[in-house]
C-alpha cells in the first residue's frame, strides 16, 4: 500500500515564475492538506480540500490556489514566486476529518 | 490565540540516555488534539501518536512514552535508552476540534551520538 506521493522531489525556478507541485494520496484517504516549511520552522498550513473543494485556509496570499481531483489527487500552484516562498512543501492525507494526517516526502522548492 | 512552544530548540544525548522532548500548547477550545511527528533528514513527518483532550492518560509505546497534563498545558514525549536511529527533528503539533489544521512548533533537533 503506498503512502502519500509527492512530485517533484526538487524544483528550481526564478522569481516571478508560477510553479505546480502534485500530491497523491494514500490508498482510502480523501482528504488532503498543503503545508509550507521553511528552513529550520516547522510545517504552516497552507490549505485542505475535501471532495475537490477548499475546505480550510491558512493565513497564506491569493498566489497560492490549489485544486483536488475525482480521484483525490491534489495540485498546489503558486503564482508570482517571490525568494521567500522557497520552502519543503508538504502534502498530508488522511480519511475525513479529525483524523491523523500523514504526510509524504515533500517537494522542496527554491527560488532564485 | 492558539499555539504550540518547544523551548528546547537542540539536544544532543548519548546512546542509552533518556530524553524528553518538552511541549507546551496554548488554546482556549475545550476539544483539541496533540500530535507528535519524528522529521529524519529525508524530510517526511512520521506520525508517532494522536491524544485528544479528552484523554489525559499517559501512553508508552516501546521506549517512547508520552505525559499529557492539561494543568500545565504540555505533552512531553520521552524516549528511554536513545539509540542513533532516533535522531531527527520532533515537532508537537496541535489540531483543533473544529478543524483539520495542524499548528506546529518549531521542533527541536535531538541528535543521539554512539
Amino acid at each position: 500500500d503506498a503512502g502519500v506521493t509527492q512530485s517533484p522531489t526538487h524544483l528550481i525556478k526564478t522569481r516571478g515564475q508560477q510553479v505546480t507541485l502534485r500530491c497523491s494520496p494514500k490508498s482510502g484517504h480523501d482528504t488532503v492538506s498543503w503545508y509550507q516549511q521553511a528552513l529550520g520552522q516547522g510545517p504552516q498550513f497552507i490549505f485542505q480540500y475535501y471532495e475537490e473543494e477548499e475546505r480550510q485556509r491558512g493565513n497564506f496570499p491569493d498566489r497560492f490556489s490549489g485544486h483536488q481531483f475525482p480521484n483525490y489527487s491534489s495540485e498546489l500552484n503558486v503564482n508570482a514566486l517571490l525568494l521567500g516562498d522557497s520552502a519543503l512543501y508538504l502534502c498530508a492525507s488522511s480519511p475525513g476529518s479529525y483524523n491523523e494526517q500523514f504526510f509524504g516526502p515533500g517537494t522542496r522548492l527554491t527560488v532564485l | 490565540a492558539q499555539k504550540v512552544t518547544q523551548a528546547q530548540t537542540e539536544i544532543s544525548v548519548v546512546e542509552k540516555e533518556d530524553v524528553t522532548l518538552d511541549c507546551v500548547y496554548e488554546t482556549r477550545d475545550t476539544t483539541y488534539y496533540l500530535f507528535w511527528y519524528k522529521q529524519p533528514p529525508s524530510g517526511e513527518l512520521v506520525f508517532l501518536i494522536r491524544r485528544n483532550s479528552f484523554d489525559e492518560q499517559n501512553e508508552i509505546s516501546g521506549r517512547y512514552s508520552w505525559n499529557f497534563q492539561k494543568s500545565t498545558s504540555s505533552f512531553n514525549f520521552t524516549i528511554t535508552a536513545s539509540q542513533v536511529v532516533d535522531s531527527a527533528v520532533y515537532f508537537c503539533a496541535l489540531g483543533l476540534g473544529n478543524t483539520d489544521k495542524l499548528i506546529f512548533g518549531t521542533g527541536t533537533r535531538l541528535q543521539v551520538f554512539p
